[in-house]
């Protein structure tokens, strides 16, 4: 059974550039989220989707968008980076009958440059 | 807003000893759940127990156990017989059940460390 998956695992980008970071959600699962985490800090919720739409939001700017494809997994984009948006992005799985219930991939470091 | 307080930034002990990492929280809330997660170097986030909070039962996973005081918003994990494999960051975090939120509030962090 395979667990969640994201790719890529490293990435580096420059100020200004746009990024595309890709979440594969746990077998079964319908609902993806996406939290960031900055150096030393614990995951922030950046927002949440199920069945194709964002069903919650965190306190992220429009920069950060995303996308949820008809096979469950998810796509979160950043525009316009900021040196600040460095972080550890984590991607969690769950069922939407049983929702509090998240499984972590194993993240995409970010360096922004 | 809802806010998960873990007021020891570093921990250590034992292999084969007991610890136990203290969390607090602040919630309007009354349904709600809690968790411990581990994030060991490898950086995956795996859940180490959770606990409905309508149920007065501390919950238990093997050598993972909870003291949660619901009047006290307090939520400690204890770890029994402490083993290398233990040693990680662990994060509290907290989760409405109703309602339209889905999403998890996690403090800030303890790191274990387990000296043998």
């Amino acid at each position: 059974d395979a667990g969640v998956t994201q790719s890529p695992t490293h990435l580096i980008k420059t100020r200004g550039q746009q990024v595309t970071l890709r979440c594969s959600p746990k077998s079964g699962h319908d609902t993806v989220s996406w939290y960031q985490q900055a150096l030393g800090q614990g995951p922030q919720f950046i927002f949440q989707y199920y069945e194709e739409e964002e069903r919650q939001r965190g306190n992220f700017p429009d920069r950060f968008s995303g996308h949820q494809f008809p096979n469950y997994s998810s796509e979160l984009n950043v525009n316009a980076l900021l040196l600040g948006d460095s972080a550890l992005y984590l991607c969690a799985s769950s069922l939407e009958q049983g929702r509090e219930t998240q499984y972590f991939g194993p993240g995409t470091r970010l360096l922004v440059l | 807003a809802q806010t998960v307080t873990q007021s020891q930034p570093e921990m250590s002990v034992q292999e084969a000893e007991t610890v136990t990492l203290s969390c607090t929280y602040d919630t309007s809330e009354s349904d709600y759940y809690l968790f411990w997660y581990k994030q060991p170097p490898s950086r995956q986030m795996i859940l180490v127990i959770r606990q409905e909070a309508y149920k007065q039962q501390n919950a238990t996973e093997n050598r993972f156990s909870v003291n949660f005081q619901k009047a006290a918003k307090s939520f400690s994990l204890k770890i029994s017989d402490s083993q290398l494999g233990d040693a990680a960051m662990y994060f509290c975090a907290w989760m409405n059940s109703g309602g339209s939120n889905y999403k998890l509030t996690f403090g800030k962090g303890t790191l274990l460390t387990v000296n043998p």
